[in-house]
């Protein structure tokens, strides 16, 4: 069965920095385009950044150059380095296979980050 | 970046009853969209892919259509697991976007 578990949400304050993890099972994250998407408390969902097979990255405009996408091949772990944090990064984050650079499937149950002072 | 507009934002249905659901792009996306269902607390669910295709284990009731800008998900008879808000998504541009939800809801 595949499972993705994300881990690394809590409270920060503006500025501060924060590392999300992905762990995957019966899955290889290495073999797959993998993806972070998030969605503001009561809000719709904004896919945040992905890192493809062969490793090249892409980001979403509103985290460029605060955010950083990486993998660790033999803990078979996605990462989701965040510094430079805002209130309006506040968020559950998901970690998500993007099958074929298409739609996104299966997904990790999410973890909370809550930036405020 | 292509803009994603699901109508209506809440809609109230009866048990057994059909549910229809709207997604418009601000653009062609073609066959390139792909429709999720979330319930409270949990991680979206993929329903169908390339508007029209179910995914693994989505029930026969649950379809999809359409192409261009107009994309509709038909409930053929809503089931009490059927209520949660439903989320489209298009893959034809970068980045991928996604609609701002409806909710269907207990009439």
């Amino acid at each position: 069965e595949v499972q993705l578990v994300e881990t690394g949400g809590g409270l920060i304050q503006p500025g501060g920095s924060l590392r999300l993890s992905c762990a995957a099972s019966g899955f290889t994250v290495s073999s797959n385009y993998m993806s972070w998407v998030r969605q503001a408390p009561g809000k719709g969902l904004e896919w945040v950044s992905v890192i493809y097979s062969g490793g090249s990255t892409y980001y979403a405009d509103s985290v460029k150059g605060r955010f950083t996408i990486s993998r660790d091949n033999s803990k078979n772990t996605l990462y989701l380095q965040m510094n430079s944090l805002r209130a309006e990064d506040t968020a559950v984050y998901y970690c998500a296979s993007e099958v074929g650079e298409r739609w996104f499937d299966p997904w990790g149950q999410g973890t909370l980050v809550t930036v405020s002072s | 970046e292509i803009v994603m507009t699901q109508s209506p934002a809440t809609l109230s249905v009866s048990p057994g009853e059909r549910a229809t659901l709207s997604c418009r792009a601000s653009q062609s996306v073609s066959s390139n969209l792909a429709w999720y269902q979330q319930k409270p607390g949990q991680a979206p669910r993929l329903l169908i892919y390339g508007a029209s295709t179910r995914a693994t284990g989505i029930p026969a009731r649950f379809s999809g259509s359409g192409s261009g800008t107009e994309f509709t998900l038909t409930i053929s008879s809503l089931q009490s697991e059927d209520f949660a808000v439903y989320y489209c998504q298009q893959y034809n541009n970068w980045p991928k976007t996604f609609g701002q939800g409806t909710k269907v809801e207990i009439k």
